[in-house]
């Protein structure tokens, strides 16, 4: 089975900041790498697929990169909105598998 | 507009069962795999199942395998999970999630599942 192992768990960081969060993979996983945003009590919503395809309708401060096993998550100017936990999730293969989530909490 | 809508979630006691569903609408659904993936209290998204776009093939997380089954109605563009056997670590809000050629790119509301005496 693929681990998914993001960092930092958590991350403080203030409006207009630049961040960007990791995400491991145990094994190859080409670019079959997808991004969520979870804020409290919602769905997960889909920021992100073959590791830098924007889903319709995200912002352009949102990038992604990477292929193989490491992909980063970078969000430009950050805006109050933002502030949410993300996910990283590979369907290379099955099970089909997410990164534990990372915190994006204001300073 | 897409829409996924999750309902059968309750409080169940260890070792009965439960059936959820997931109703879906503003889409081709028979062209969809769709997936139902949970997520335990203040915990993360954990993976669950998936079933393809004729119900053919399924492939299930190795924590549920033998216990949950999930199956569809392509004809009611409906999507269910038998859950048997439940435990109290299948304590979680579960989501339905729909899969073509971009991964998970909508969720239902979610359904909370609380197993528990």
């Amino acid at each position: 089975d693929i681990q998914m192992t993001q960092s930092p768990s958590s991350l403080s960081a203030s409006v207009g900041d630049r961040v960007t969060i990791t995400c491991r993979a145990s094994q190859g996983i080409t670019n079959e790498l997808a991004w969520f945003q979870q804020k409290p009590g919602k769905a997960p919503k889909s920021l992100m697929y073959t590791a830098s395809s924007l889903q319709s309708g995200v912002p352009s401060r949102f990038s992604g990169s990477g292929s193989g096993t490491y992909f980063t998550l970078t969000i430009n100017s950050l805006q109050p909105e933002d502030f949410a936990t993300y996910y990283c999730h590979q369907y290379h293969g099955y099970p089909y598998s997410f990164g534990q989530g990372t915190t994006l909490e204001i300073k | 507009q897409v829409q996924l809508v999750e309902s059968g979630g309750g409080v169940v006691q260890p070792g009965r069962s439960l059936r959820l569903s997931c109703a879906a609408s503003g889409f081709t659904f028979s062209t969809y795999h769709m997936h139902w993936v949970r997520q335990a209290p203040g915990k993360g998204l954990e993976w669950m199942v998936v079933i393809s776009s004729d119900g053919t093939n399924k492939f299930y997380a190795d924590s549920v395998k033998g216990r949950f089954t999930i199956s569809r109605d392509n004809s009611r563009n409906m999507l269910f999970l038998q859950m048997n056997s439940l435990r109290a670590e299948d304590t979680a809000v579960y989501y339905c999630a729909r899969d073509y050629k971009e991964p998970l790119d909508s969720w239902g509301q979610g359904t909370l599942v609380i197993v528990s005496t």
